[in-house]
C-alpha cells in the first residue's frame, strides 16, 4: 500500500532563516508525482511545488525547493528566507494513476 | 478565473441524517476530486470524477457517494451520518485526471454531526 509519512508534526523557524520539512513515501510504482501543498489557517490549500518521479533534477519555485531522493523514497521541502506568510500546515502528497495520498501534515510556525 | 467554490461552507446535522455537498470547479476543469480532512486522519481521498464518470474511489464505505454533472459541477452525498463523519470536506479541480496536473482546492465544507 502506498503511504506518505511526515515525521515532524510541528516545526518552527526564525524569519529569514531556512527550514526543511521531511517527507517519505512508500510505493512499488515507478511512475508517480510528488507534491507539497500549503494550507494557511482558515484558508484554502494551495500547491507549493511538484516533482515528477522520472525527473532527476530537483524542482525549485522561488524560495521553495525540494530534495528528491528516489532510491530513498524521500521528498523534503526546503524553504529559504522564511517569511511570516509561510506559516501554515504543509502537506506532502503522492499521486499515481488516479489515486492521491497525503501525509498528515507539518505545522510550520515562523517566529518574527 | 473564479476559483473552486463549495457550498454550503458550514453544516450541522444529526446522526442518521443525510447530507449533500456541492462543488463548482474552475471553469474549463473537468476533473473533480473529493477529500475528507480530519485532525486525526489528515487528508483522505474519497473519489475523483472526470467527464461525469467516477475514475477512482478511496477506502470509504458505500454511504459516501458522488456524482458529476455535464457542466462539471459535482455533488457528494453522505447517507446515514455518523459522528465520525464530522470533518472538513474539500473539493479540488484540475483540467485533467491523473498525472502531474495541479489540483486547485476549494475552501471546504465543514460538517458537524451531532
Amino acid at each position: 500500500a502506498q503511504t506518505v509519512t511526515q515525521s515532524q508534526p510541528e516545526m518552527s523557524v526564525q524569519e529569514a532563516e531556512t527550514v526543511t520539512l521531511s517527507c517519505t513515501y512508500d510505493t512499488s510504482e515507478s511512475d508517480y508525482y510528488l507534491f507539497w501543498y500549503k494550507q494557511p489557517p482558515s484558508r484554502q490549500m494551495i500547491l507549493v511545488i511538484r516533482q515528477e518521479a522520472y525527473k532527476q533534477q530537483n524542482a525549485t519555485e522561488n524560495r521553495f525547493s525540494v530534495n528528491f531522493q528516489k532510491a530513498a523514497k524521500s521528498f523534503s521541502l526546503k524553504i529559504s528566507d522564511s517569511q511570516l506568510g509561510d506559516a501554515a500546515m504543509y502537506f506532502c502528497a503522492y499521486r499515481t494513476g488516479n489515486q492521491f495520498y497525503f501525509g498528515t501534515g507539518t505545522s510550520l510556525t515562523v517566529i518574527p | 478565473k473564479a476559483g473552486v467554490t463549495q457550498t454550503p461552507r458550514y453544516l450541522i446535522k444529526t446522526r442518521g441524517q443525510q447530507v449533500t455537498l456541492s462543488c463548482s470547479p474552475i471553469s474549463g476543469h473537468r476533473s473533480v476530486s473529493w477529500y475528507q480532512q480530519t485532525p486525526g486522519q489528515g487528508l483522505q481521498f474519497l473519489f475523483e470524477y472526470f467527464s461525469e464518470t467516477q475514475r477512482n474511489k478511496g477506502n470509504f464505505p458505500g454511504r459516501f457517494s458522488g456524482r458529476q454533472f455535464s457542466n462539471s459541477r459535482s455533488e457528494m452525498n453522505v447517507s446515514t451520518l455518523e459522528l465520525g463523519d464530522s470533518a472538513l470536506y474539500l473539493c479540488a479541480s484540475s483540467s485533467l485526471a491523473g498525472g502531474p496536473e495541479t489540483q486547485y482546492f476549494g475552501p471546504g465544507t465543514r460538517l458537524l454531526v451531532l
